[in-house]
């Protein structure tokens, strides 16, 4: 079976400009979820979604990121304006349900927010 | 807030030897507990996962133990071998549905 794929794989960008990530979840998971992996810590969920509606965005910072995942399936996290301090890698899982069956992560995505 | 503590943060054993790794949570509702391995660079990957419903998981040279009562939870890889090196993170479900990962674990294993 697929994995959970996402693009692009790095990104290097400018404190307050904005980027925008990709993200396609294993066919038939209808939990998709955002994490934010910053350089020597575990990963901290931002949203996780079911299906099209957002279970979960409690940490996430509202003023600058933004995620969609429209009918349900692809999703985008953007960032807006970005800043050093988001630096990170940003990585997608998906789960066939909810958070209590194994979640697959994608490749992630590197940014660097120089 | 939730919160899971894991010990020790870098871990350097022998090849051959055997390899724990600690984890502790707040949230008493925790029923759901994932160890992933993330080698450099990579994704992280689901090792092994336990439920509240048992005390013991094994699956070849990697078991899982867990203590309700006092609200911790262990990894343990015998016989390691160098492909273990890697980054171990442990995990545990909140009531609220959400994946709180602990602060990994850097394991070296030397031949």
């Amino acid at each position: 079976e697929a994995g959970v794929a996402q693009s692009p794989r790095y990104k290097i960008i400018e404190k307050r400009q904005s980027v925008a990530f990709w993200c396609n979840p294993i066919s038939g998971h209808a939990t998709l979820y955002w994490y934010q992996q910053i350089l020597g810590q575990g990963p901290k969920l931002l949203i996780q979604f079911q299906n099209n509606g957002v279970v979960d965005d409690s940490q996430l910072p509202k003023d600058r990121f933004s995620a969609e995942r429209l009918k349900g399936v692809d999703s985008t996290l953007k960032i807006q304006p970005a800043k050093l301090e988001d630096s990170a890698v940003y990585l997608c899982a998906s789960s066939l349900q909810g958070s209590g069956y194994e979640q697959y992560f994608g490749p992630g995505t590197r940014l660097t927010v120089t | 807030g939730e919160n899971v503590e894991q010990h020790p943060s870098t871990l350097s054993v022998q090849e051959g030897d055997s390899a724990v790794i600690k984890c502790t949570y707040s949230d008493s509702a925790s029923n759901y507990f994932p160890w992933y391995k993330q080698e450099l660079g990579k994704r992280p990957q689901l090792i092994i996962d336990i439920r509240s419903n048992v005390g013991e998981k094994k699956d070849q040279r990697i078991a899982v133990t867990l203590n309700k009562t006092a609200k911790h939870f262990s990894l343990h890889i015998t016989e390691t071998q160098p492909e273990d090196s890697a980054v171990y993170f442990c995990a545990a479900i909140n009531q609220g549905g959400k994946l709180i990962f602990g602060q990994g674990t850097e394991l070296s294993v030397k031949p």
